[in-house]
């Protein structure tokens, strides 16, 4: 199985900060990534596929990068509404995989 | 826009089987897509749980140690998850979701939680 691995675990930030997390992935999977946000009991919500593909309707302020094993998602300005957990997912080869997730708090 | 809704019992006996479906609205699970469940233990991370095409042909995550079945009803716009002889770990919230193009998971129910216990 492909491994995920999302750095930090907790990230603190502010309103108005540029936030980036990395996700690295045990082998290859090329772009196949995508990355998701989730807030507390709602259902994760798509950002971002293809790893820098941004999903319809999410904000521009919300890009992401990377290819191989190394990918980044960064918030260019924090919003309140952006403090929630974000988790990666490879896209790859199955058994699809998710990493464990970074959360954001203020 | 994609709307799923997930339905079943909220509590099932351990060494039972644990049965959901999922209902799509505003898309007809025939036309394409893969169509997937996940789970979320409390207090925890994502798990893919397995998908199924279109076409009725399925992959699951092999990390289970529950038996998993997944079937499409295309008359009813449904597709449903079986897990038999569950434990207290298949505790969570059980999610569906559509697969778009890329697989990646774009639209999803709001969740449902099953807990296993006597």
């Amino acid at each position: 199985d492909i491994q995920l691995t999302q750095s930090p675990s907790f990230l603190s930030a502010s309103v108005g900060d540029r936030v980036t997390f990395t996700c690295r992935a045990s082998q290859d999977i090329s772009n196949y990534l995508a990355w998701y946000q989730q807030k507390p009991g709602k259902a994760p919500k798509l950002l971002i596929y293809a790893a820098s593909t941004l999903q319809s309707g999410v904000p521009s302020g919300f890009s992401g990068s990377g290819s191989g094993t190394e990918f980044t998602l960064t918030i260019s300005s924090l919003r309140p509404e952006d403090f929630a957990t974000y988790y990666c997912q490879q896209l790859h080869s199955y058994p699809l995989t998710f990493g464990g997730g970074t959360k954001v708090e203020i | 826009q994609v709307l799923l809704q997930e339905s079943g019992p909220g509590l099932v006996k351990p060494s039972e089987t644990l049965s959901l479906t999922c209902t799509v609205s505003n898309y007809s699970i025939s036309s394409g897509y893969y169509w997937g469940w996940f789970r979320q233990p409390p207090g925890k991370g994502l798990e893919w749980i397995g998908s199924i095409y279109h076409s009725g042909s399925t992959n699951y995550n092999p990390s289970l140690k529950t038996p998993v079945t997944m079937s499409l009803d295309k008359s009813k716009n449904q597709f449903s998850l079986r897990l038999r002889s569950v434990t207290a770990a298949d505790t969570a919230v059980y999610y569906c979701a559509s697969q778009g193009p890329s697989s990646a998971a774009d639209y999803w129910g709001q969740g449902t939680l099953v807990t296993v216990s006597s």
